[in-house]
């Protein structure tokens, strides 16, 4: 298994410019999430979905989108980025055991300039 | 939304055991308590989970008494490649109006 796998890696926008985060997983979860994280700071929850087509705001969703066709794939969508909007990206997805917390797998980053 | 609170950072030596406390007074019925390891540069990594009582595994055992109100992440034995930061989560995905939130964590740096 590859696990939750996001491109690209590294991405330098301008103000205005809009781009798509992708983020795919191949564990078959059914929750999947988008995070960021400013430096020297935790990670703040942007967008999660409980499974395809269901999608809910998070801490700080202002700004961003996302969706949820499949169960595999969601991708998070940046229309006229801000210079706020430099982070580092986090996809990540779990399985839920029902209520309670449940392990999240993280995928590896997308680092995100805005100048 | 249970909120918690860790120490910003601690230091300690290799070889030594190394305990994080974090505190959530307001831990719900249904909260479980989630313990993650973030290195620079990549995701944060889950370590153990637990409800109460005492949960074990190969990387580290979580301590929750009684009341919950507290948990206290133990690192038996620690290396140098156990510097990382330490996010406490408590929370509940599925009630309304819940948010996981990561919070600061704790900078955890082992010394040789």
């Amino acid at each position: 298994n590859a696990g939750v796998t996001q491109t690209p890696k590294f991405r330098i926008l301008k103000i205005g410019q809009s781009m798509t985060l992708q983020c795919a997983q191949d564990m078959n979860h059914n929750y999947m999430y988008w995070y960021r994280q400013d430096p020297g700071m935790g990670l703040k929850l942007i967008y999660y979905s409980v499974g395809a087509g269901i999608t809910d705001k998070g801490e700080v969703p202002n700004g961003y989108n996302v969706s949820r066709s499949t169960t595999e794939d969601f991708p998070l969508r940046l229309e006229l980025a801000a210079p706020s909007q430099t982070s580092v990206y986090f996809c990540a997805s779990s399985y839920s055991f029902g209520t309670g917390s449940y392990e999240q797998y993280f995928g590896p980053g997308t680092r995100l300039t805005v100048t | 939304l249970a909120k918690t609170t860790q120490p910003i950072s601690m230091d300690s030596y290799e070889g030594q055991e190394v305990n994080i406390t974090c505190s959530h007074n307001n831990i719900a019925t249904n909260d479980y308590i989630t313990w993650y390891q973030q290195f620079p540069s990549q995701g944060p990594r889950f370590i153990i989970q637990g409800y109460k009582t005492k949960v074990t595994n190969e990387v580290a055992s979580l301590f929750i008494p009684a009341d919950r109100k507290s948990s206290t992440l133990s690192l038996p034995r620690v290396s140098l490649s156990d510097t990382a930061v330490y996010y406490c989560l408590v929370g509940d995905l599925l009630a309304e109006d819940d948010k996981i939130i990561f919070g600061k964590g704790t900078r955890l740096h082992i010394l040789p």
